[in-house]
């Protein structure tokens, strides 16, 4: 069963701010996921990542596959990405997931 | 847009109740996911379904029961509903059963069994 560990559990920023949370896993993957979860909300999908790199707006997320090891940034952080932070492995050509535990992110103006 | 919805946001029951959670999904995928968020846990997986009236057990199936009668609707079942069945339960749905594949949640039901 993989392991799945974020970092920081959490985190606060002032506006503007370089944001970076962590991902390590322990068996080797298909896919890993960031999900976006707002308070009280439902989850939403920011990346599925199978190597290398990804950018969105303001958001970007990188993977190293040898390291078992996944980040995911956000430049010039705003109070609007407060929220928690989901990292989710999967292996192989299995629909399950292992999520981790989340991490808060507050960015205060 | 892909579309999940639940029947409730907030739901308290007794115990030893049935409880009956709901999920629709708009966009004729094949697989829905009914899971469990509790605080200091990853989301856990209760059930899967990959096609009407097919489901799959997941991590931790105890206690609940599914039904998916038709493609777009896929019920999360408590038979007698107990204190440590108090949780967010999130429902998902994806186009494929395979890791790789974007699943997209419901907004969550906060179930609070007293």
């Amino acid at each position: 069963k993989n392991e799945v560990e974020q970092s920081p559990q959490n985190l606060t920023a002032q506006e503007g701010e370089f944001i970076t949370i962590n991902c390590s896993y322990s068996v080797g993957i298909s896919a890993l996921h960031w999900l976006q979860q707002h308070p009280g909300g439902g989850i939403v999908s920011l990346f599925m990542l199978s190597s290398g790199k990804k950018k969105h707006g303001r958001l970007i997320a990188t993977i190293n596959i040898q390291e078992k090891h996944s980040s995911l940034h956000i430049t010039a952080s705003h109070p609007r990405d407060s929220a928690v932070y989901i990292c989710a492995v999967g292996g192989g050509s299995n629909y399950k997931l292992t999520f981790g535990k989340g991490t808060l992110l507050t960015v205060n103006p | 847009d892909v579309k999940v919805t639940q029947s409730s946001r907030y739901l308290v029951k007794r115990t030893g109740e049935k409880v009956f959670l709901e999920c629709v999904q708009d966009m004729d995928h094949e697989n829905m996911f009914w899971y469990r968020q509790d605080p200091g846990l990853g989301l856990r997986l209760i059930y899967f379904s990959y096609d009407v009236k097919m489901k799959e057990k997941g991590d931790i199936p105890e206690g609940y029961s599914v039904s998916r009668e038709k493609k777009e609707r896929f019920s999360l079942i408590l038979e007698s509903a107990s204190t440590n069945q108090t949780s967010m339960y999130l429902c998902a749905s994806s186009l494929f059963a395979v890791s790789t594949d974007t699943q997209y949640f419901g907004p969550g039901t906060r179930l609070t069994v007293l």
